[in-house]
């Protein structure tokens, strides 16, 4: 157990509709970091959040936003889902801002179903 | 090109034999990390190590073990004596700092051991 959690564990909607994603991070990191992994795109950085603020940004696509709360959690937020937004989103933690040169502990991840 | 290429889609090996995973990467940096991470059929994303850039030290934890050279862009992981239990995907990533920013981790597809009891 990596101490990171997210909700929910699966999602099924329907195009067109919008979804948040919540993650927990580990007691003590002030960085969240949202992953998105698909059978056609591997595993791919989304955002960094670091203690509320914006740190960094990936392959992010403008249908979808993220942000980080006084009490660390962040949400993903999806909208107006695609059939090729389907796939596992993954949160994950680090203590510092520093994004990749730090060892970042995963969630659970939230297997997400457009139908 | 890709940043991270893990050639190796698929390997299939009985139980106790040794096997090696090939990591190849391409940065411009002088700077940067690399990572190895197991994923189990479970789905979640375990980290097994981290390595900067001015360390080519080799690593050594218990039936695995790396291998960074610089001369040739590879950080390559071997597991000894595999086991049933080290089946599952492993990720090798780079992550690098464009412009001196944060640094953004670039993963490799991936290469699913199969081990055979």
């Amino acid at each position: 157990d990596s101490g990171v959690t997210q909700t929910p564990k699966h999602l099924i909607t329907a195009t067109g509709q919008r979804v948040t994603l919540r993650c927990s991070p580990r007691s003590g990191d002030l960085s969240v970091y949202w992953y998105q992994q698909s059978l056609d795109q591997g595993l791919q950085f989304l955002i960094q959040y670091y203690n509320g603020e914006e740190r960094a940004k990936g392959n992010i696509l403008e249908r979808f936003s993220a942000q980080q709360f006084p009490d660390l959690h962040s949400e993903l937020n999806l909208s107006s889902l695609e059939l090729g937004d389907s796939a596992l989103y993954f949160c994950a933690s680090s203590v510092g801002p520093s994004g990749g040169a730090e060892t970042q502990y995963f969630g659970p991840g939230t297997r997400l179903l457009v139908l | 090109a890709q940043k991270v290429t893990q050639a190796q889609t698929e390997i299939s090996v009985v139980e106790k034999e040794d096997v090696t995973l090939d990591c190849v990467y391409e940065t411009r940096d002088t700077t940067y990390y690399l990572f190895w991470y197991k994923q189990p059929p479970s789905g979640e994303l375990v980290f097994l190590i981290r390595r900067n850039s001015f360390d080519e030290q080799n690593e050594i934890s218990g039936r695995y073990s790396w291998n960074f050279q610089k001369s040739t862009s590879s950080f390559n992981f071997t597991i000894t004596a595999s086991q049933v239990v080290d089946s599952a995907v492993y990720f090798c990533a780079l992550s690098e700092a464009p412009s001196g920013g944060s640094y953004i981790p670039t993963f490799g597809r991936g290469t699913s051991l199969i081990v055979h009891p």
